[in-house]
């Protein structure tokens, strides 16, 4: 597609549910990231692929945050057994090279909200 | 201290003024800089980049870079209406992978 596609766009849960979010990249980026947006917050980082291989971790906050990409293009981040605190927007964003390069195109968004 | 600081405003300027928004990083081996503009309820979209000390212009945008002082700022000429947003700085930090680490952004209103 011309963009980065993420779905849901919305998602409400219970607490204590299980949620899938999806990023769908540009064609051909080799980078991914994961970022979370809580309300008057910067994007904070989450995870970051390239390609297949998820080079850094460090930023999810719990292991209840699980995200792969196994085949090197569309995106799955998993949050089990949400918590209140999970309620933020999710950003995904890809770049065409390696994490350096910096210059990222953002979906629209997925916005959590756990009730 | 936050690895990209930035003043959370808002920045209230009239029309036509400059708008000077700035930024400071912590770790001074970052090499790669980058402001982005976020609309309420929308993504984050890229503005500018900035690599090398010194001053880098686009149309009516200017990046500044100093290294040695860790600072980077953007300046916006002719303030419009529609320039209303959050402006993120980014700063490529190193953490294994050189990740993009955002500043919480400043809030810039230009009022008519």
């Amino acid at each position: 597609g011309a963009g980065v596609s993420q779905s849901p766009r919305y998602k409400v849960a219970k607490r204590g549910q299980d949620v899938a979010l999806r990023c769908d990249p540009i064609s051909g980026h080799v980078s991914l990231f994961w970022y979370q947006q809580a309300l008057g917050q910067g994007p904070e980082f989450l995870t970051y692929f390239q390609n297949e291989a998820q080079l850094d971790k460090s930023g999810l906050p719990s292991d209840r945050f699980f995200a792969e990409r196994p085949e090197g293009s569309v995106s799955t981040l998993k949050i089990q057994r949400t918590q209140q605190e999970d309620s933020a927007v999710y950003l995904c964003a890809s770049s065409e090279r390696g994490a350096n390069t910096g210059e990222l195109f953002f979906g629209e968004g997925s916005r959590l909200t756990v009730l | 201290q936050k690895e990209v600081e930035q003043n959370s405003g808002p920045l209230s300027v009239p029309e036509g003024a400059i708008a000077s928004l700035n930024c400071t990083y912590s770790d001074r081996v970052s090499q790669s800089f980058f402001w982005y503009r976020q609309y309420s309820g929308k993504s984050p979209e890229l503005i500018m980049s900035i690599y090398s000390n010194g001053d880098k212009e686009d149309g009516r945008f200017t990046a500044q870079l100093n290294k040695a002082s860790q600072y980077v700022s953007l300046l916006i000429r002719d303030s419009q209406p529609s320039d209303s947003a959050t402006y993120l700085c980014a700063v490529n930090l190193p953490r294994g992978s050189y990740i993009p680490t955002f500043g919480r952004g400043t809030s810039l209103i230009v009022h008519p």
